[in-house]
């Protein structure tokens, strides 16, 4: 079975440019997460998102914006770049068995970095 | 709102000898707890949970968690290190019910040497 495959693994923007990043989870999946990681603020939780609708959300700025397909699919956007929002960005999946507690399964990320 | 603290930043530990990450949560409401693994220019990978039942729970690669309630703590122990165990431990809470969003500590850095 395959893992939770994002694209692009790295990739470098200019200041005031946008990026859209993209995630597959694991098939059957229905539940994807975002998070953001800093050597600063460590990691973070984005946004959550289970069947096509936002489920959760952390406290970031509106430049940071997501959404989920109909096949599970995932990407995250971040608009107006700034050097802060350089940082290795996790989608995760897992199922969503009623009351949590489920395993949420990492990809190995996508580093961008902001010049 | 739930937060995780990790003290300890850095654990340096010789080869086969034990260790224990520390890791204290804080929450209102009812809390399933993780630990989990970050190899170098990887992913997260999950080492334990505990959700409810029996308040050790194991993992496969020799790695054990207490959960202790009235202490607010959920430390993660390995009796015999190896090299291969160096890597970043992230303890991680999230709400009953809550979805599957992760609040994450700062993580603790193992360093296991010769």
């Amino acid at each position: 079975k395959a893992g939770v495959t994002q694209t692009p693994r790295y990739l470098i923007k200019t200041r005031g440019q946008q990026v859209t990043l993209s995630c597959s989870p694991i098939s059957g999946h229905r539940s994807v997460s975002w998070y953001q990681q800093t050597p600063g603020q460590g990691l973070q939780f984005l946004f959550e998102y289970f069947s096509e609708t936002q489920r959760n959300k952390g406290n970031f700025p509106g430049r940071f914006s997501g959404r989920q397909f109909s096949n599970s699919r995932s990407e995250m956007n971040v608009s107006t770049l700034e050097l802060g929002d350089s940082a290795l960005y996790l989608c995760a999946s897992s199922s969503s068995r009623e009351g949590g507690g489920n395993t949420i399964y990492f990809g190995e990320g996508s580093w961008l970095t902001v010049v | 709102a739930q937060s995780v603290t990790q003290l300890d930043s850095q654990v340096p530990v010789f080869e086969e000898a034990p260790v224990e990450l520390r890791c204290n949560y804080s929450s209102s409401v009812s809390v399933y707890l993780f630990w989990y693994v970050q190899y170098p220019n990887q992913g997260l990978q999950l080492l334990l949970k505990y959700l409810s039942g029996s308040t050790l729970v194991e993992s496969i690669n020799g790695f054990e968690a207490e959960f202790n309630k009235s202490q607010t703590s959920f430390h993660l122990r390995k009796p015999s290190v190896h090299i291969s165990d160096t890597a970043e431990y992230f303890c991680a809470v999230s709400e009953t019910g809550g979805g599957n969003k992760l609040t994450f500590g700062t993580g603790t850095q193992l360093k296991v040497e010769l």
